[in-house]
């Protein structure tokens, strides 16, 4: 059992340019969220979606896009990168719909934007 | 608005004392109250889950509590050893789920 696997673990970007952070769990959690982590401001949910064609917003969706096409996947997109995105990246699923069941976290993806 | 608070921010130890951390949350209308472990660099691991009508739980030399009444949890853990030196987070759900800032606990040799 991988768990909750996240790619890249490390990414540099220029301002304006677009990528996609990883994520795939191997649990059938239904639940599966993206979270960002900064000094001084804990950790802060950007998207989470329920089920397999369900996303919802988080606290702080603005530059970040997502979808969930299988239980399996769920990669966050930048589409134009800004500095204020850089940050530690944690996808992270739980069983069922997220609200009773334990929380399942990745090793975290770093991004820097110059 | 829910707000989660841990404090101190920081502890520091001798190996062998027991370590007691906090948590406190402002409403108490909670599914559950997850505690996890944070090493530098790394994600989070998750420890100890109490679901909403639980008053504790134990996983080896963790203990956590939970008193929704007073919104307060505590994490114990015994007989503390160096790697037990980590970032110490509390996370709160009920619509969505709410991080403390965490607790970052140094156990000296």
């Amino acid at each position: 059992n991988a768990g909750v696997t996240q790619t890249p673990k490390f990414q540099v970007l220029k301002t304006g340019q677009s990528m996609t952070l990883q994520c795939a769990q191997d649990m059938n959690h239904e639940y599966m969220s993206w979270y960002r982590q900064d000094p001084g401001m804990g950790l802060r949910l950007i998207h989470y979606s329920v089920g397999a064609g369900i996303t919802d917003q988080g606290e702080v969706p603005n530059g970040y896009n997502v979808s969930r096409s299988t239980t399996e996947d769920f990669p966050l997109r930048l589409l134009s990168a800004a500095p204020s995105q850089t940050s530690v990246y944690f996808c992270a699923s739980s069983p069922g719909q997220g609200y009773t069941g334990e929380l399942f976290f990745g090793e975290g993806s770093r991004l820097t934007v110059l | 608005k829910q707000e989660v608070t841990q404090i101190p921010a920081a502890l520091s130890v001798p190996e062998g004392e027991n370590l007691v951390l906090n948590c406190s949350f402002t409403d108490s209308a909670i599914y559950n109250l997850q505690w996890f472990r944070q090493d530098p660099g790394k994600g989070l691991t998750s420890l100890l889950l109490i679901q909403s009508s639980q008053r504790e739980q134990t996983s080896g030399r963790l203990n956590a509590s939970l008193d929704k009444s007073s919104g307060r949890s505590t994490l114990y853990i015994a007989a503390s050893q160096p790697g037990d030196s980590a970032t110490y987070l509390c996370a709160v759900k009920d619509y969505k789920l709410s991080f403390g800032a965490g607790t970052t606990v140094t156990v000296r040799a």
